[in-house]
This record gives C-alpha cells, structure tokens and sequence, in this order.
C-alpha cells in the first residue's frame, strides 16, 4: 500500500495568512496527487489534480507543488471560507486509492 | 451538471449486510470509474472501491471479502453491499465518479453523503 502523511494536523491561522500544507507518499508516485476540501457535513471538493492543476471554478489563491514523494497546497491569503479540513489522496496506483490522514485549518 | 446522489437505510443491526445505491444524473455514465467512499464519524477517508460502466470491479483489499459492487447502466445506477457489518462500519458512505485527466483519474463529483450507522 502507498501510505500518505500530512502534517500538520491541525493549524490555527488569520484572514489572509499565507497557509502552507504537506503531503508525503511512502513511495514515488509521479504526479498523481490530488487536494480536496471538505467542509463540515459536506462531501469533500475537488481543489487541485494532478499535484498542480486547479480544478475549474477554483480561487486561484490555490495552489499545489510537488512530484516523487513530497507535495505542497498552499493558500496564498486565506478566506474565512477556506476554514476546512484538507486532504491529500493518491492515484499512482488505482488498484488501492489511499488518502492522507487530513488538515484540519481553524481560525486563530 | 453532474450530481450524484445516494440511497439507502440510515440504521442497519449487526452483522447484517449494508446496501446503498447511488444515481448519477446530468452527465454521461458510460467511460467512467463509480466509486464508494467511507468516512467515520470525526476521521479520515477510506476508500471502499470502484466499477467501471461496464461492469469490472476493484475493492480495498481491506474489505474485499465484504464488498460487492454492481452497475444497472439502463438506470445509471450503481450499488454497494458491505455484509457482516460491525459497529466500525458505521460511517458516511459516499459516492464519487472517477474521471481521467490524461493519464491520471481523479475523484471530481461526489454525492452528499449517507450516514449508516450499525447498531441493533
């Protein structure tokens, strides 16, 4: 299985903070990587495919890096809309998709 | 726009199976990947597995003797049954399309959810 780890957690942060989240693959996976946001009591939303492309109808505020093992989503000013929590989840191999464990982002 | 939507009971006793289905609206059914999902109630996202239109299946090695998902194209419908279901089955199940970006699929449409909870 190719495991994935977020860090952090958790993170408290202001109104147009620059926020910064990591994803790590236990294995390479190329760029088969995605972002989703998921609000409370909501399914979780498409934010970036393919480690860097912003899915269609998504702030460009937005953004991801990363290939191999190690991935970044970045929100270049945060929203009080973007209060959620993050995930990363791999398709290198879709035999097994595997999800990171989540990054729950809260107002500081 | 693509929507997808889930069905099924909210309340299912142990070690009974559980049975939702899914209807896809507003968007083609053939050439894609129909996916289940499942989240905890407070935790993270594991997914259960896919079909594809045609009919061909991949499961969660985790829960591939449980699992079994089937396709009613005439209906763009497709069905999820986990049997032997315990208090750790109990999470929101959803389902989600799986499109292709070149070479790489991605989750893009997701349903809202369905709470199952397993108790007697």
């Amino acid at each position: 299985d190719i495991q994935m780890t977020q860090s952090p957690s958790s993170l408290s942060a202001s109104v147009g903070d620059r926020v910064t989240i990591t994803c790590r693959a236990s294995q390479s996976i190329n760029s088969y990587l995605h972002w989703y946001q998921q609000k409370p009591g909501k399914a979780p939303k498409l934010l970036i495919y393919a480690a860097s492309s912003l899915q269609s109808g998504v702030p460009s505020r937005f953004s991801g890096s990363g290939s191999g093992t190690d991935f970044t989503l970045t929100i270049s000013s945060l929203q009080p809309e973007d209060y959620a929590t993050y995930y990363c989840q791999q398709s290198y191999t879709t035999l097994l998709l595997t999800f990171g464990g989540g990054t729950k982002v809260e107002i500081k | 726009q693509v929507q997808l939507q889930e069905s099924g009971p909210g309340l299912v006793k142990p070690s009974e199976t559980l049975s939702l289905t899914c209807t896809v609206s507003g968007g083609s059914f053939s050439s894609y990947y129909w996916n289940w999902i499942r989240q905890p109630p407070g935790k993270g996202l594991e997914w259960i597995g896919y079909i594809f239109y045609s009919g061909s299946t991949n499961y969660n090695p985790s829960l591939k003797s449980r699992v079994t998902i089937s396709v009613d194209t005439s209906k763009n419908q497709f069905s999820l049954k986990l049997s032997s279901v315990t208090a750790a089955d109990t999470a929101v199940y959803y389902c989600a399309r799986m499109a292709l970006a070149g070479t790489i699929s991605l989750l893009d449409y997701w349903g809202q959810g369905s709470l199952i909870t397993v108790s007697s």
